[in-house]
């Protein structure tokens, strides 16, 4: 069963500080990695997409990935309370026709 | 720009009751999901349709069925809901599939089955 897990937290930090996501996958020969941000009781928001090693940035937040660790992280600077959501990573089976197979989230907390 | 639409936004059914769920998308996206999501479980495929005319199975198809309308509409129907089925259900699409393209979500169904 290929699988990506995440620390469910809650991941609690101070507005200002860099939040750290991480999460792990299974499946060697997946190609593909989204993060979603999801607030409660609304749907997946997509943040980032990240398909080679190494670190990708937009805005405030950083995508890193390591396929030979089988790794992939969101950093989040400049924390801000509006940033407090879940935060869902995804990546594609490499088999299956390559759904999409998404962990089940880490909630974090950005205290004022 | 709508993104995905989904109807209706919430739904009390009894056991044994049917009822389709549409989601609607109008970026010319090629390919359409629908998952579940359930505390714990994390966002699980029901379904999807790679482009207009196919359909497959996901990880948890069993009580549902799907039809991909035409290019821009794919709808689920629970034939005899169980209580199982209450869930929150949420429909996405793509550009195509494969898991290359990213999947834009519409704002989802909350199904409950007494």
């Amino acid at each position: 069963q290929k699988e990506v897990e995440q620390n469910s937290g809650p991941l609690s930090v101070p507005e200002g500080a860099i939040a750290s996501l991480n999460c792990t996958y299974s499946d060697r020969v997946s190609q593909s990695f989204f993060w979603y941000r999801q607030y409660s009781g609304k749907s997946p928001e997509l943040i980032m997409s990240i398909y080679s090693n190494g670190d990708k940035e937009d805005g405030r937040f950083t995508a890193q990935l390591n396929k030979a660790s089988q790794y992939v992280s969101l950093l989040i600077r400049d924390s801000q309370p509006s940033d407090s959501a879940t935060y869902l990573c995804a990546v594609n089976n490499g088999g299956s026709q390559g759904n999409l197979i998404f962990g089940k989230g880490t909630k974090l907390s950005v205290k004022p | 720009n709508a993104g995905v639409t989904q109807t209706p936004k919430f739904q009390v059914l009894k056991t044994g009751q049917s009822m389709t769920l549409q989601c609607a998308q109008d970026m010319n996206h090629n390919s359409m999901y629908w998952y579940r999501q359930d505390p714990g479980m994390g966002l699980r495929l029901i379904y999807y349709s790679a482009s207009e005319g196919t359909t497959d199975k996901g990880e948890v198809p069993n009580g549902y069925n799907v039809s991909r309308l035409n290019k821009r509409e794919f709808s689920l129907r629970l034939e005899s809901a169980a209580p199982s089925q209450t869930s929150v259900y949420f429909c996405a699409s793509s550009l195509l599939a494969g898991g290359f393209h990213e999947q834009y979500f519409g704002p989802g169904t909350r199904l409950t089955v007494t």
